[in-house]
């Protein structure tokens, strides 16, 4: 009973430092997405992607990166952390999406601190 | 368009007490889907419900029982007997407006729930 797995669940970062966040779900879903969430407030999409080879830019993509090489992993870099990315990240995966009625599967987050 | 408003920012009740989280939706879409999760003090996030716009049955599971209104755009959850077990922030989240392909859900800041002992 994985389903969605991050990691690291928790880590500080210095100021320009860059570190990965790794994801993977063991569901066989094609949707993947990176979700940030700051204290007191809802969800913000990063990232999603489609399928393997195919991502592209949510809400609040600027300082960060994915790749989608699998269908089960997608990782999420971050490059010259500043303190705006101290937050709350989760990834999350549905077979078809949320607008065909598929439920979203989030994993546990990871709290990331940018000193 | 899409809005979705969960008027009720926090809501502090006595254990055993009924309570209901309001959430209202509107869309120009005819036909929809919203989710429900619970975001308990550890920061996961659980998913409750899905329902869709053209069952307007209400649910009911174990305790909770959700009110879907079209009429009034109004997809109401409801707790009985309340428990400390359900301090947490409940998101009511609708899918981003059709035609996009994310597929992703819209998250407003929720309501948080507080059940003392």
């Amino acid at each position: 009973n994985a389903g969605v797995t991050q990691t690291p669940k928790f880590r500080i970062l210095k100021i320009g430092q860059s570190m990965t966040l790794q994801c993977a779900q063991d569901m066989n879903h094609n949707y993947m997405y990176w979700y940030r969430q700051d204290p007191g407030m809802g969800l913000k999409l990063i990232y999603y992607s489609v399928g393997a080879g195919i991502t592209d830019k949510g809400e609040v993509p600027n300082g960060y990166n994915v790749s989608r090489s699998t269908t089960e992993d997608f990782p999420l870099r971050l490059e010259l952390a500043a303190p705006s990315q101290t937050s709350v990240y989760f990834c999350a995966s549905s077979s078809q999406g949320a607008h065909s009625g598929n439920t979203i599967y989030f994993g546990e987050g990871s709290w990331l601190t940018v000193v | 368009a899409q809005k979705v408003t969960q008027a009720q920012t926090e809501i502090s009740v006595v254990e055993k007490e009924d309570v209901t989280l309001d959430c209202v939706y509107e869309t120009r879409d005819t036909t929809y889907y919203l989710f429900w999760y619970k975001q308990p003090p550890s920061g996961e996030l659980v998913f409750l419900i899905r329902r869709n716009s053209f069952d307007e049955q209400n649910e009911i599971s174990g305790r909770y029982s959700w009110n879907f209104q079209k009429s009034t755009s109004s997809f109401n959850f409801t707790i009985t007997a309340s428990q400390v077990v359900d301090s947490a922030v409940y998101f009511c989240a609708p899918p981003e407006a059709y035609g996009g392909s994310q597929g992703n859900l819209i998250f407003g800041k929720g309501t948080k729930l507080s059940v003392k002992p």
